[in-house]
């Protein structure tokens, strides 16, 4: 039982290239996020799914775009990344989302770095 | 909007100390709040979840209470030891919704 897994854990990037980010869940979790953490700006919600073939958008979505085509993984695209993408992103997922005992189980992060 | 806020940002304490982190919310209607755990270079790990009717949660040498009306949860960590360094992020879960707003965590070191 690997948890949440994410590929990969680190990549350079030139501005205006694009990436996909991987999470992959063995937990057969319905919801899953992605988040981004900066120095002092702490851990800030990009997208979420409440299932398989939906996606929402959270705090700071522009600039990113999300695929939940199986319920196992959730993808993160960047489409042309910018220097102000550079950050650690971190994937997690949860049991339904509505229960109150339900918690947030993450993945190790991806260190993105945008030149 | 809810905002989540962590003092102190950094705490440095020897080892054996009690300590005591603090975490307040602007938003009285949440769901439930949670005390998680990130080792530098790692994610999040969970370690207590308070339900909003519940007062406190316990685990082992980790104690967090709720206090919903005033918008306060404190962590409270026993007999530190250099092995509880790390950042200890509070999140707040909203009534209806399904998502977390993190407070921006405080990083705690433990000397021997």
């Amino acid at each position: 039982n690997a948890g949440v897994t994410q590929t990969p854990k680190f990549r350079v990037l030139k501005t205006g290239q694009s990436m996909t980010l991987l999470c992959a869940q063995d937990m057969n979790h319905e919801y899953m996020y992605w988040y981004r953490q900066d120095p002092g700006m702490g851990l800030r919600l990009i997208h979420y799914s409440v299932g398989e073939g939906t996606t929402a958008k959270g705090e700071v979505p522009d600039g990113y775009n999300v695929s939940r085509l199986k319920k196992q993984n959730f993808l993160l695209g960047l489409e042309s990344a910018a220097p102000s993408q550079t950050s650690v992103y971190f994937c997690a997922s949860s049991p339904m989302g509505g229960a109150r005992e339900d918690t947030q189980y993450f993945g190790p992060g991806t260190r993105l770095t945008v030149l | 909007k809810q905002e989540v806020t962590q003092i102190p940002a950094a705490l440095s304490v020897p080892e054996g100390e009690n300590l005591v982190l603090n975490c307040s919310f602007t938003d009285s209607a949440i769901y439930n709040l949670q005390w998680f755990r990130q080792d530098p270079g790692k994610g999040l790990t969970s370690l207590l979840l308070i339900q909003s009717s519940q007062r406190e949660q316990t685990s082992g040498r980790l104690n967090a209470s709720l206090d919903k009306s005033s918008g306060r949860s404190t962590l409270y960590i026993a007999a530190s030891q250099p092995g509880d360094s790390a950042t200890y992020l509070c999140a707040v879960r909203m009534t209806g919704y399904s998502t977390l707003t993190f407070g921006k965590g405080t990083m705690l070191l433990v000397s021997p």
